[in-house]
C-alpha cells in the first residue's frame, strides 16, 4: 500500500458542487499539506496542518477547507465547485522531527484529478 | 507574485547528452534549496537538495550548482537517459520551515 493515499484519483462534477478530496497516510507523519497543481504554475500550497489542532492556509486558499479528523486523515473540500478549480491535487506529509537533512522532505500522494464543468 | 522563478517550461535532450534546467530566486532568507521529480501519473518525489553553505552537490548523474549571489541554482542531469524523462520542480525554503515554494516546473523529454 502507498504510504500517502489520496481518494478519489478522478472526479468530474459539476459547478456549485460540494466536493470532498480525502488523504491518509501510513508514515507516522505530523504535518500534512494539500497543494494544487496547474501547467505552467507548478504547485502551490492550498493548506497545511502541523497536527490535529493546527490548520493553517497556504497561498491560494480561498474556497477550499480542510479537516484534520486524525494524526493520518487530512480532507480538503471545496464548499462549491467553480470551473477554475479543475486542476490536479497532491496531499503531502512530511516528518517534524526529520533531522537526515535538517529540512522538510515532502512525501506526496498519487494526486487526485478534479474537474469542475 | 512569483518566488521562484524556474526556466526552460520544457526541455528536449539526446540520450546521453546534458540537460539543464535553471531557477532563480528573491528571499535571500532562503536557506534550503531542492528539487523534485514528477513521472506521469506520480506525485513529485525529492531528488536531490542543496544548503547555500555549499556551491555544488552531486548524486550520481545529478548535479546542483548554487550561485548565491546571483540568487540562482541549477540542475545538471549527466549522461540524460530516456528514464530521466519527467517534470523537474526546483523549490526553496526558509529555516527548514514547513512552506516549501515551488518553481513553475520544467518537462523534460529525453530522446532515445
Amino acid at each position: 500500500d502507498a504510504d500517502v493515499t489520496q481518494t478519489p484519483r478522478n472526479r468530474i462534477t459539476k459547478t456549485g458542487k460540494r466536493i470532498m478530496l480525502e488523504c491518509s497516510q501510513t508514515k507516522g507523519h505530523d504535518r500534512m499539506y494539500w497543494y494544487r497543481q496547474d501547467p505552467g504554475l507548478g504547485l502551490r500550497l492550498i493548506y497545511y496542518s502541523f497536527d490535529v489542532k493546527d490548520i493553517n492556509k497556504g497561498e491560494i486558499s480561498d474556497g477550499y477547507s480542510v479537516s484534520r479528523q486524525a494524526q493520518a486523515k487530512f480532507s480538503l473540500s471545496l464548499e462549491s465547485a467553480i470551473p477554475n478549480q479543475t486542476a490536479l491535487y497532491f496531499c503531502a506529509t512530511s516528518d517534524s522531527g526529520d533531522r537526515r537533512s535538517g529540512a522538510n522532505v515532502l512525501t506526496f500522494g498519487a494526486g487526485s484529478r478534479l474537474t469542475v464543468l | 507574485q512569483q518566488q521562484v522563478k524556474q526556466s526552460p517550461q520544457s526541455l528536449i535532450v539526446q540520450k546521453g547528452g546534458i540537460s539543464i534546467i535553471n531557477c532563480a530566486y528573491e528571499n535571500t532568507a532562503f536557506d534550503y534549496f531542492p528539487w523534485y521529480q514528477q513521472f506521469p501519473g506520480k506525485g513529485p518525489a525529492l531528488l536531490i537538495a542543496i544548503r547555500p553553505d555549499v556551491s555544488e552537490k552531486k548524486e550520481g548523474r545529478f548535479t546542483i550548482s548554487f550561485n548565491k549571489s546571483a540568487k540562482q541554482f541549477s540542475l545538471h542531469i549527466m549522461d540524460s537517459q530516456p528514464g530521466d524523462s519527467a517534470t523537474y520542480f526546483c523549490a526553496a525554503s526558509r529555516d527548514s520551515s514547513y512552506k516549501l515554494i515551488f518553481g513553475s516546473g520544467t518537462r523534460l523529454l529525453v530522446r532515445p
